[in-house]
């Protein structure tokens, strides 16, 4: 079956510009995080879904970084107003139900800030 | 705080030996616990995971090992094939609800032919 997939791939941004960042999730997962890797560091936790409810904002840097996932499904990471310390992957990933089972990461956002 | 880390950065192997690659937290209360295989340009991909009622897991090729009482978490690979070579993350969970997980910073396995 298909993983959970992520679009675009590559994202140039002129500093200030906004950029949205969409996850497909495996169909019927439940749970939904989305997390930051900077360049040779390892996932940092942004935020995290329970169907439509956002349980979890803790990890969002800023108030210019908004996610949504109106149906439960998609979800959409929003960056307004870009920064160059934005640039980093941004990693989505799915969960069958909602504790403590296998995150499954789909292949990330790559965003550059000019 | 709370804190994940890798003892080395990079770990080189011949191919067909096991190798051993290490990871300490710092947060007691963490009751789950997984490693991740990162190859270039791709995602973290689910290897094997351990819950803190274990110290001890076997996979295809891999074992974990969880201790809770130095808070060391291992993973082992046996006889390394060049397509393990990737960068490899552990990351707990933070055991109080809430369900991000935490993720060292990695170690990057080399398979020598």
């Amino acid at each position: 079956g298909a993983g959970v997939s992520q679009s675009p791939r590559y994202k140039v941004a002129k500093r200030g510009q906004d950029v949205a960042l969409r996850c497909d999730p495996i169909s019927g997962h439940v749970s939904l995080f989305w997390y930051q890797q900077a360049l040779g560091q390892g996932p940092e936790f942004l935020t995290y879904f329970q169907n439509e409810a956002q349980l979890d904002k803790s990890g969002l840097p800023s108030d210019r970084f908004f996610a949504e996932r109106p149906e439960g499904s998609v979800s959409t990471l929003k960056i307004q107003r870009t920064q160059q310390e934005d640039s980093a992957v941004y990693l989505c990933a799915s969960r069958q139900g909602s504790f403590q089972e296998t995150q499954y990461f789909g292949p990330g956002t790559r965003l550059l800030v000019l | 705080g709370e804190s994940v880390g890798l003892h080395l950065p990079t770990l080189s192997v011949q191919e067909g030996d096991n190798s051993i690659i290490n990871c300490a937290y710092s947060n007691s209360a963490s009751d789950y616990f997984i490693w991740y295989k990162q190859e270039s340009g791709k995602g973290p991909q689910f290897i094997i995971d351990i819950r803190s009622n274990m110290d001890k897991r076997q996979g295809q090729r891999v074992t974990v090992l969880l201790n809770k009482t130095v808070k060391h978490l291992s993973l082992q690979i046996a006889a390394t094939q060049p397509g393990d070579s990737a960068v490899y993350f552990c990351a707990c969970d933070s055991g109080g609800g809430a369900d991000g997980l935490t993720f060292g910073k990695g170690t990057h396995l080399i398979i020598q032919p």
